[in-house]
């Protein structure tokens, strides 16, 4: 079974411009969820995706976005970007179990965004 | 444990040798807890994970240990391989969202 997939891995932006990220979950997996990882900050929690709609959400601003689509891949979009976005952002899956029950996150490789 | 910041904590240890790596959480509310393995230029790789209502769980060569009433879990990695190098995470699980530990960096030493 193929794993998290994520397009692209590498981009590079300026300042003010806007991003959007690709992520396609694990065949099966209905979940999705978006991370920051900064050295400074650590692996930061954004926001998540079930069923095309957002079930919790990070405290990141709201130039931070996403959606999920009916197939279950997800996008995020961060707007006017600064410098500070520039992150490794990584996307999860998971099956998300019945009645509510953490299930197991399994990570794609990322995309590495630098904003200049 | 939970703290961030650039220089993260290491641990060297010689190959063949027993890894403890150690984790302190604070989110009461997580309920599932789980440890990932990232190595550079790649995505957190899941190795184990551990509910709440259990205190220790034994994968292939790793034991995760979680003690509730001090907030803490370790990952014991028995006889360790070069390839074990990387950075270990934490992260508790409260209803789908993970909050991770500031990692700590394992070097195996050939």
């Amino acid at each position: 079974k193929a794993g998290v997939t994520q397009t692209p891995r590498y981009l590079i932006k300026t300042r003010g411009q806007q991003v959007t990220l690709s992520c396609s979950p694990i065949s099966g997996h209905r979940s999705v969820s978006w991370y920051q990882q900064t050295p400074g900050q650590g692996l930061q929690f954004l926001f998540e995706y079930f069923s095309e709609t957002q079930r919790n959400k990070g405290n990141f601003p709201g130039r931070f976005s996403g959606r999920q689509f009916s197939n279950s891949r997800s996008e995020m979009n961060v707007s006017t970007l600064e410098l500070g976005d520039s992150a490794l952002y990584l996307c999860a899956s998971s099956l998300r179990l019945a009645g509510g029950q953490a299930d197991t996150q399994y990570f794609g490789p990322g995309t590495r965004l630098t904003v200049l | 444990g939970e703290s961030v910041g650039l220089h993260l904590p290491t641990l060297s240890v010689q190959e063949g040798d027993n890894s403890i790596i150690n984790c302190a959480y604070s989110n009461s509310a997580s309920d599932y807890f789980i440890w990932y393995k990232q190595e550079s230029g790649k995505g957190p790789q899941f190795i184990i994970d551990i509910r709440s209502n259990m205190d220790k769980r034994q994968g292939q060569r790793v034991t995760v240990l979680l003690n509730k009433t001090v907030k803490h879990l370790s990952l014991q990695i028995a006889a360790t391989q070069p390839g074990d190098s990387a950075v270990y995470f934490c992260a508790g699980d409260a209803g789908n969202m993970l909050t991770f530990g500031g990692g700590t960096r394992l070097m195996v030493k050939p």
